[in-house]
């Protein structure tokens, strides 16, 4: 079974404090890694597509790794306007299923 | 293009009740699926579409839930029989291939069952 755990489930920083979220993976086979941010209220909002250990994805003040076991997302100096949840999900390459597993996601709050 | 249109964006109703919710995904994306999402969880795969034909559906869904696409462009979700454990947001979303993961959000239709 597709397991995706997420740490810390919640954190605070002040603008301009740089920190990284965690998303580690169990999965069969990795097809991609998925980078989703949500405000309160609103549907998910697409961020990054990573395939493969050792990619990396940046955009703006946000930048996604991964490893064969876990994927980062790197905030650097961030602003209130980033505070949101991020979720982080794997699609399976085995069976050709078409669903994401999403982990809980990390709320970010970003003080100003 | 407006994005992903969700409707109703609140439904109340009494456990018993069947509900429906409508999607309209972005027009040229030939995928859509269904996510149901609960407070403080991700959100959780339903089923999905590719064109009209419903490819995929997740074991955990009853028997009281179906979905349409006719003709392949919006789509219904229905529960029948509403319990009180179906009060959830659920979250429409399309893509257009080979980008599967890519997915488009919309805004959610929140259920609330009394």
């Amino acid at each position: 079974e597709d397991q995706v755990t997420q740490s810390p489930e919640a954190l605070r920083l002040q603008e301009g404090e740089s920190s990284s979220l965690n998303c580690s993976y169990t999965v069969s086979g990795l097809r991609g890694l998925f980078w989703y941010r949500q405000d309160p209220g609103k549907g998910p909002e697409f961020l990054f597509t990573l395939y493969s250990a050792g990619e990396e994805k940046e955009k703006e003040r946000l930048k996604a790794t991964l490893t064969k076991k876990e994927s980062f997302l790197h905030i650097t100096a961030p602003k209130p306007e980033d505070s949101a949840t991020y979720l982080c999900a794997v699609q399976e390459s085995q069976g050709g299923s078409e669903k994401l597993v999403f982990g809980k996601g990390t709320k970010l709050t970003v003080n100003p | 293009d407006t994005g992903v249109s969700q409707n109703p964006r609140h439904k109340i109703t009494k456990r018993g009740q069947n509900v429906t919710f409508r999607c309209d995904p972005i027009s040229e994306h030939n995928r859509l699926y269904w996510y149901r999402q609960t407070l403080g969880q991700g959100p959780e795969f339903l089923t999905y579409f590719q064109n009209e034909a419903q490819l995929e559906k997740s074991r955990l869904l009853s028997d009281r839930f179906s979905a349409e696409r006719p003709k392949g462009s919006f789509s219904t979700l229905e529960i029948q029989r509403t319990e009180q454990g179906d009060s959830a947001m659920y979250l429409c979303a399309s893509s257009q291939s080979p980008h599967t993961g890519e997915l488009f959000f919309g805004e959610g239709s929140r259920l609330t069952v009394l």
